[in-house]
């Protein structure tokens, strides 16, 4: 696609309840990453994806959070037994090499997961 | 990637100039600075890139001394648009790589 997009843009979930947040990325680009905001801070890496090898999964905050990346396109992070901590903007990007630039790093607009 | 230090906020007005200014005092021969903007509610955006001297490009300038251990983002005529949250990265770059972004600086254009 054009851009990177993330699905859905906005979830609300029960504390306790499972849920799966979804990445696009652009066509092409061999290296996807997912990042955490919180209202107000700056980006949490959480894991990164490249090519055919081994995540670098050193960010994730804890074993309720996975991601997997099928046949190197499509992400899903999924976050089991959701906590209220958990509440964040999760930001999605893509890179590769581009026009102009030394590989450039393009991101979703993001998806808004709150627990209640 | 190296480590870079950029001042917390700054605050401006409408029709100024605005520069800021990054520090990275350990950057590798091989790395580049790249600056990212972040409107609130969106993801980082791509400003601008550059090795050394200056770069140029519709939206901002780049300026880099020799020694390449800092650089400064200047934005021309702000507008309240322009507020947002700016980050200074430090890398590599030709390959895809890990990129962990700092707290930036978040920009208040007032009328």
């Amino acid at each position: 696609g054009a851009g990177v997009s993330q699905s859905p843009s906005n979830k609300v979930t029960e504390k306790g309840k499972d849920v799966e947040l979804r990445c696009d990325p652009i066509s092409g680009h061999t290296a996807l990453y997912w990042y955490r905001q919180s209202l107000g801070q700056g980006l949490e890496f959480l894991i990164y994806f490249q090519g055919n090898s081994a995540p670098d999964k050193s960010g994730l905050p804890s074993d309720r959070f996975s991601a997997e990346r099928t046949g190197g396109s499509v992400s899903t992070l999924t976050i089991q037994r959701t906590q209220q901590e958990d509440s964040a903007v999760y930001l999605c990007a893509s890179s590769g090499r581009q026009r102009g630039l030394n590989y450039g790093y393009t991101f979703g607009s993001g998806t808004r997961l709150t627990v209640v | 990637l190296a480590k870079t230090t950029q001042p917390i906020s700054m605050d401006s007005y409408e029709g100024q100039e605005v520069n800021i200014t990054c520090s990275h005092n350990n950057i590798a021969t091989n790395d580049y600075i790249t600056w990212y903007q972040q409107f609130p509610s969106q993801g980082p955006r791509f400003i601008i890139q550059g090795y050394k001297t200056k770069v140029t490009n519709e939206v901002a300038s780049l300026f880099i001394p020799a020694d390449r251990k800092s650089s400064t983002l200047s934005l021309p005529r702000v507008s309240l648009s322009d507020t947002a949250v700016y980050y200074c990265l430090v890398g590599i770059m030709n390959r895809d790589d890990k990129i962990i972004f700092g707290k930036g600086t978040r920009l208040h254009i007032l009328p």
